[in-house]
């Protein structure tokens, strides 16, 4: 069975470019968290949907940051414009039922110059 | 406030020996579960194990035990009989079920080095 595929795996840019993260979940599973891993801050809830609907985007950073699900087999992650302290591993993960583990994609490493 | 906690950033053991990472949380929720996972060099997440909140007995998964001290509020990882292969970024998290959300919140790990 495929697991969680996200795109790009690597990307550089430079600052004040448009990214875009991109996540497929595991076929079947309705919730969605995009996590974003750094050394210093360590691994961090973007936002979780559940059945395509943004339930917590708390740990947004800000406005720069936004996040969609139109259907269930997809979901992206937009930095505009993005800026170095961007520079992190950000990671999609899925789930099928409300209290099961999560399967993580292989992360989008992201670095903005 | 949802919290968890590991204190060791890093931890040496010797191939063969068995090892405990600590793992502390804080909910005021009835209902949890808290997990494990391990992040090799390589980058991705591997989910090792799951307890619940009123799970009456310590999850097991092959060499990989949680010993659940819920008075403590404590879900050590106990790995037995350490592998080279273990060596790798271990995750405590937490599903913090408060109000509608069931996200999952993560300690910021610790480091496990196994020896030859």
């Amino acid at each position: 069975d495929a697991g969680v595929i996200q795109s790009p795996r690597h990307e550089v840019t430079e600052m004040g470019q448009e990214v875009t993260l991109r996540c497929k979940p595991i076929s079947g599973h309705n919730s969605l968290f995009w996590y974003r891993q750094t050394m210093m801050r360590g691994l961090e809830l973007l936002i979780y949907f559940n059945n395509n609907v943004p339930i917590d985007d708390s740990g947004m950073p800000e406005d720069r940051f936004s996040a969609k699900m139109p259907n269930a087999s997809f979901s992206t992650l937009k930095i505009q414009p993005s800026e170095p302290r961007d520079s992190a591993v950000y990671f999609c993960a899925s789930r099928s039922s409300e209290v099961g583990e999560l399967f993580f994609g292989e992360g989008s490493r992201l670095t903005v110059l | 406030a949802q919290k968890i906690t590991q204190t060791q950033p890093g931890m040496f053991v010797q191939e063969k020996e068995a090892v405990t990472l600590d793992c502390t949380y804080d909910t005021s929720d009835p209902s949890y579960g808290l997990f494990w996972y391990k992040q090799p060099s390589s980058g991705e997440m591997i989910f090792l194990i799951y307890q619940g909140s009123y799970d009456q007995q310590n999850a097991t998964e092959g060499r990989y035990s949680l010993n659940f001290q819920k008075a403590r509020k404590s879900a050590n990882l106990v790995i037995s009989a350490s592998q080279l292969g273990d060596s790798a970024m271990y995750f405590c998290a937490m599903r913090a079920s408060g109000g509608a959300t069931n996200k999952l919140i993560f300690g910021t790990g610790t480091l496990l080095a196994v020896q030859p």
